[in-house]
């Protein structure tokens, strides 16, 4: 089965632009989680996905960062207007079940740089 | 609110060797303890999943160990090899709902040829 993809890999912008992230999970797999790796730091949970419902947005660091899921299936998470901090890996992560043992598939991340 | 540690930061080993990386966390009232491993440009994968009820799990040459009471886990790796050059992660699944994963800092290790 295809593994959890994410694109761009890498994306370089401008302060003050508009980046989206794009993360197609398992197909199947009703959870869908966004985390985020800046600089010098451990990888922090943003939000939580079931299906196209958000569970948890708990992490989101404010209100520039905005996700979706359509249909329950791909999620974008967009980034308006861009700032130097928001410079780091985005992960996107999925799970077919809602259970806390059941475990994840991480994609390769992207690398936003923001300059 | 939770917190991971993970020592040593980095580690250099000869091939060969057996090792065991560290972490620690605050909170006992945990899901699970995971370890990923992490290479360069890559994404994570998971190796090992220690359930709060368990003491430890084994894959290959990977033994990890849970002391949920204490809050340490170790990850055990015997005969290193170059190809287990990576950067491992510890991660803790703790509170309901969205069971997000809480992640240390993690352990940048080099096995020398």
């Amino acid at each position: 089965e295809a593994g959890v993809t994410q694109f761009p890999s890498h994306s370089v912008i401008e302060k003050g632009q508009t980046v989206t992230l794009r993360c197609d999970p398992i197909s199947g797999h009703d959870n869908l989680y966004w985390y985020r790796r800046v600089m010098g730091k451990e990888i922090k949970f943003l939000l939580h996905f079931v299906k196209e419902s958000k569970q948890d947005e708990s992490g989101m660091p404010n209100n520039r960062f905005l996700a979706e899921r359509t249909g329950g299936t791909y999620s974008t998470l967009k980034v308006q207007p861009a700032e130097l901090e928001d410079s780091g890996v985005y992960f996107c992560a999925s799970s077919q079940v809602t259970s806390p043992n059941y475990g994840y598939t991480f994609g390769s991340g992207t690398r936003l740089t923001v300059v | 609110k939770q917190e991971v540690t993970q020592i040593p930061a980095a580690l250099s080993v000869p091939e060969g060797e057996n090792l065991v990386l560290n972490c620690s966390f605050t909170d006992s009232a945990i899901y699970n303890l995971q370890w990923f491993r992490q290479d360069p440009g890559k994404g994570l994968t998971s190796l090992l999943l220690i359930q709060s009820s368990q003491r430890e799990q084994t894959s290959g040459r990977l033994n990890a160990s849970l002391d949920k009471s204490s809050g340490r886990s170790t990850l055990y790796i015997a005969a290193s090899q170059p190809g287990d050059s990576a950067t491992y992660l510890c991660a803790v699944v703790s509170g309901a709902g969205s069971y997000q994963l809480t992640f240390g800092k993690g352990t940048k290790l080099s096995v020398i040829p």
